[in-house]
This record gives C-alpha cells, structure tokens and sequence, in this order.
C-alpha cells in the first residue's frame, strides 16, 4: 500500500497562475481533507470530502476550489494564485467509521507564489 | 470553540533527559478525541496516539508515554530518555464527536543535542 501520496511535491507559480494539487489514496477511506501549514499556525483544515461528489468548507476555504470525482482521490484547486497561498499542503484520509476516525497524511506539497 | 493550545514553541534537551510536551484543549462536547502527531524534519506527519473523551488512561509506548486528565483539559506527552531522533515538530490536536476535522495546535519543535 502506497498510503496517501501527493502529486506534485513541489510547485512554483506566479501570481494569478492556476495549479491543481492531486491527491490519491489506497485504503478505501471514506473520508478526505485537505490543510495547508504556515509557519506558527500549525495545520489549518481547507476543504473536506465525506464521500465521493461531496465537498464541505473547512476553516480556510477562500481562493481555493475542491472536487472528489473518484473515491480514491481529492483535487485542490487554485484558481488564481496570491502570495499568500505561499504554504505546504497535506492531504489526509480517515475511515468513516468508528467517530473519531484517525487521518492518515501524505507527503505534503510546496507551494511557492511569486 | 474549539482550541488547542501548545504554549512551549521551542523545548531543546540533551541526550537522554526526559522530556514533557504539553497540550491544553477546549471544547463544549462531551465526546471527543485527541491525536498527537510528530512532524520529522523529513515533513510527513507521523501519527503517534488517538485517545477518546472516555478513556482516560494513561499509555505507555517504549519510550512514550501520555497523560490524559479531564480535569485540566490537558493532553500532555512524554519521552523518557530523549533520543537525537526524537527531534521534530510535535503536534496536540483534537477532534469532536459530532465532526470529522482536526483542530490543530501550533506545534512544540523539539530538538535533542548529542
């Protein structure tokens, strides 16, 4: 099993650019989210998907868009790239059940918006 | 709210001393869990423990040990006999009964000397 693995590891774009960040796991979990990590803020949850077709906003949602075609994977979109979304974003998956479903994360992104 | 608060940002240690992390956490729900997680310097986040509200245990793991008491809100972890590569990024973070996202602190960096 690969886990949960990130496509790609690192990106560099200029303002106003558009990226789509993949995600992809293999342990058949329900459950899919998406955080970015800013230094002295921890993890801050951006978007998450309860089931395949589904999205929900987390904390941080604006400027960033989500889709969950397929089970297995969560894309994360930047329409429009600003500086501040200059971060390192993890996705992570869980099973729906029992509550308190442990989330397992990938490798992490780079981002960097010039 | 929810909140998790871990107050040391930096903790250094030399080989072989114990060491303490702390967590405090607010929430209203009476169900919830808690998570640590340890961020290498590699930057993948590695899960160490979940805990429920209703499980106030203390565990041990080899070297690790946590200290879960409802009367302070608190969530504490310990490593006995610190290790060079026990150094990284730990994180405390929480997650309520009724939802599946983490709320996570900002993280104690830990480095341990030779």
């Amino acid at each position: 099993n690969a886990g949960v693995t990130q496509t790609p590891k690192f990106r560099v774009l200029k303002t106003g650019q558009s990226m789509t960040l993949l995600c992809a796991q293999d342990m058949n979990h329900e459950y899919m989210y998406w955080y970015r990590q800013d230094p002295g803020m921890g993890l801050r949850l951006i978007h998450y998907s309860v089931g395949e077709g589904t999205t929900a906003k987390g904390e941080v949602p604006d400027g960033y868009n989500v889709s969950r075609l397929k089970k297995q994977n969560f894309l994360l979109g930047l329409e429009s790239a600003a500086p501040s979304q200059t971060s390192v974003y993890f996705c992570a998956s869980s099973y729906s059940r029992p509550a308190g479903r442990t989330q397992y994360f990938g490798p992490g992104t780079r981002l960097l918006v010039l | 709210a929810q909140k998790v608060t871990q107050a040391q940002t930096e903790i250094s240690v030399v080989e072989k001393e114990d060491v303490t992390l702390d967590c405090v956490y607010e929430t209203r729900d009476t169900t919830y869990y808690l998570f640590w997680y340890k961020q290498p310097p590699s930057g993948e986040l590695v899960f160490l423990i979940r805990r429920n509200s209703f499980d106030e245990q203390n565990e041990i793991s080899g070297r690790y040990s946590w200290n879960f008491q409802k009367s302070t809100s608190s969530f504490n972890f310990t490593i006995t006999a610190s290790q060079v590569v026990d150094s990284a990024v730990y994180f405390c973070a929480l997650s309520e009964g009724n939802t599946d996202k983490l709320i996570f602190g900002t993280g104690t960096r830990l480095q341990v000397f030779p």
